[in-house]
Order: structure tokens, then C-alpha cells, then sequence
């Protein structure tokens, strides 16, 4: 139980291009879930929280109109980078609270790698 | 806001000794600190956690103790193995799961048969 699915798993786009990554609860329904980004060899930053049915909270210093986050169900979260350019290549990873499926802490989809030329 | 300092960045242990990590965490409003190990290019899995009532906890090879009033935290692998080997990451949170979680920087460990 409480696997979390992320699509694409990596995924190569031209600059100027938009990007969506989807984050998905497989067998429990997440009120909230946690988009991260990781760089190589370092840890994970949160970028925002996603909050169903509501809008998400970003954090201190992610642009909220370029990393558009979207929690129109309570078991998919999407994030779409807006206008992509070559330093948002990175590693990002979602998380979801699975306190409904009966454990008390988030579990991690598998990250998707974006690459932009 | 929560910082969360993670010692150290590398830990290099022959097989069959013990690992030890320690963290520091600044908001004592913190309540909830799970450790997770990532593989490289693979999602973070959780491997044990810890709520602030509860000093220390232990699952087979992995202990986690706490210390509320100096405010850290460690992680002891015992008996390690060549597949422990991988980056572990600490966390702290308020309001448990729920609340966000502040990561430490990671430790790289690496067991050599």
C-alpha cells in the first residue's frame, strides 16, 4: 500500500517549451502532496505544497506562474514548468501524505528528470 | 523557519561495523523526524521515524534515538552491508506528516565489503 506514481520519469524539452509532471496516489487518497527538486548530490528542496481543491502554498522564492501546480483530485497532483529554460533541468519529486491510508507519514514517487536544451 | 544540519557528509564504513549519522534541528515546535535512504536516481523510501514522545526506537538493524532537549537526532545501522550503501536523508516536521518537511543536507555512505 501508499505507492505514489509520478509520469513522465524523465523527459527532454526545448527551451521556451512547458512541461507537466504528474503525481499520482495509486491505492489512498492524499489531501496534500509535496512537490520537491532535487540537484545533483544534494538534498530535496520543497517548492510548493499542493493542497486539494484549493490553490498551493509555495515556498519562499519559487515563482508560482512558472511552476504551475494543479490538486484537482485527491489522487493526482500535476506540476507544469511554465516557459522551461536550461537551469530548471533538475531532478523533481513528489511526496503525498498517506495518513488516509492508514500510516502517518508521505512516501515519494520515483522523480522525474527534466532536461532542458 | 526549521534548519535541519546533517554530520556527516560521507561516512565510509567497512562491512559488518556501524553507521551513525546525527542531526540538528532548531524549532523545538518539531514533533516528527523520519529518515529516509535514497539510491541513486531512485525516490527516497522512509526506513524508520520518530515522534517527539518517544526517546529512541528500533527496527532490526536501524535505531533512531532523540534528544528533545538538545534538540538532535541519529540514525545507527549496525551489522552494515555492502546494500546499505546509498545517501541518507534526514527530516523534521511539525504537525507530524502533515506539516513540511525541512530535509538536512544528506549523508553519502558507503560500505566496502
Amino acid at each position: 500500500g501508499a505507492v505514489v506514481s509520478q509520469h513522465p520519469s524523465w523527459v527532454i524539452c526545448k527551451s521556451g517549451t512547458s512541461v507537466k509532471i504528474e503525481c499520482r496516489s495509486l491505492d489512498f487518497q492524499a489531501t496534500t502532496m509535496f512537490w520537491y527538486r532535487q540537484f545533483p548530490k544534494q538534498s530535496l528542496m520543497l517548492m510548493a505544497t499542493s493542497n486539494e481543491g484549493s490553490k498551493a502554498t509555495y515556498e519562499q522564492g519559487v515563482e508560482k506562474d512558472k511552476f504551475l501546480i494543479n490538486h484537482a483530485s485527491l489522487t493526482l497532483s500535476t506540476l507544469t514548468v511554465t516557459s522551461a529554460h536550461p537551469e530548471d533541468s533538475s531532478f523533481y519529486i513528489c511526496s503525498a501524505g498517506a495518513r488516509e491510508a492508514g500510516t502517518d507519514t508521505q512516501y515519494f514517487g520515483p522523480g522525474t528528470r527534466l532536461t532542458v536544451l | 523557519g526549521e534548519n535541519v544540519e546533517q554530520h556527516p557528509s560521507t561516512l565510509s564504513v567497512q562491512e559488518g561495523d556501524s553507521a551513525v549519522i546525527k542531526c540538528t534541528y532548531s524549532d523545538s515546535a518539531s514533533n516528527y523526524f523520519p529518515w529516509y535512504k535514497q539510491e541513486l536516481g531512485k525516490r527516497p523510501q522512509l526506513i524508520i521515524d520518530i515522534r517527539s514522545n518517544v526517546g529512541e526506537k528500533k527496527d532490526q538493524r536501524i535505531a533512531v534515538t532523540l534528544n528533545k532537549t538538545a534538540k538532535h537526532f541519529s540514525l545507527h545501522i549496525t551489522e552494515t552491508q555492502p546494500e546499505d550503501s546509498a545517501v541518507y536523508f534526514c527530516a523534521a516536521s511539525e504537525n507530524d506528516s502533515w506539516g513540511k518537511f525541512q530535509f538536512g543536507a544528506g549523508t553519502q555512505v558507503v560500505v566496502t565489503p
